[in-house]
């Protein structure tokens, strides 16, 4: 599975959108970008995932490029309970189980 | 989505012994997984439980250390043997539905 890059930490402002970059410039064709995210001492939630075009779910949107090198997921009106590392992961399709997990960023949505 | 519960929740243990963490799923699913996460660390899978076979397990991870059962569609254990300090991690259960994977809540393993 494709290696991701994301920012160790970012902060957002309560109800402002957080917009969350991650690179994965060594994609291949056959393989998903999936948003998961770790609120403290907690299991990973699922969010997200794509392919290729944009998706939105009642949680996030997920933007990805033309390209497929990197994508952005967006949390449109941000609250505290936001707050969480947030991972991105490439994966091929029917490798389940094999969730490479990276460092993620950790968000600290502040008042 | 996947209700899956976890017991213990937390536990701490004496080095040398062992603990045998329950994962329940509500429903049948066809994969169940195990993962630890060391303090401030990310996740790492530990194996696969096979309904009905030996688990699969990745590198680093060996079936004496760890043994897991996986009895039915709903239910599985991950047994952490002769632990020392270097265990005390928080230990995941995964499951896939349908097209997403879920996890439990995990359990808190302190070795002293």
């Amino acid at each position: 599975d494709a290696k991701t890059t994301q920012p160790p930490s970012m902060d957002c402002a309560e109800g402002r959108a957080a917009n969350l970059p991650c690179n994965h410039s060594t994609i291949s064709g056959n393989e998903y970008v999936y948003w998961y995210r770790q609120i403290h001492s907690q299991g990973p939630q699922y969010i997200i995932h794509g392919l290729k075009n944009n998706e939105t779910n009642e949680m996030a949107s997920l933007i990805i490029t033309e390209d497929r090198k990197s994508s952005t997921l967006i949390l449109p009106h941000a609250t505290l309970r936001d707050t969480a590392v947030y991972y991105c992961i490439v994966r091929v399709g029917v490798s389940w189980g094999k969730l490479q997990f990276g460092a993620g960023t950790q968000v600290v949505v502040t008042p | 989505s996947a209700v899956i519960s976890q017991k213990p929740s937390r536990d701490i243990c004496q080095r040398g012994t062992s603990l045998t963490i329950q994962c329940q799923v509500d429903s049948q699913v066809t994969m169940m997984f195990w993962y630890r996460q060391q303090p401030g660390q990310s996740l790492t899978l530990i194996a696969t439980a096979n309904q009905g076979s030996e688990a699969t397990y990745e590198s680093g991870f060996v079936i004496d250390k760890f043994p897991i059962s996986r009895p039915n569609l709903t239910f599985s254990t991950l047994t952490v043997s002769n632990m020392s300090p270097e265990d005390s991690s928080i230990y995941l259960c995964s499951v896939v539905r349908v097209d997403e994977q879920f996890f439990g809540p995990g359990t808190r393993l302190t070795v002293l």
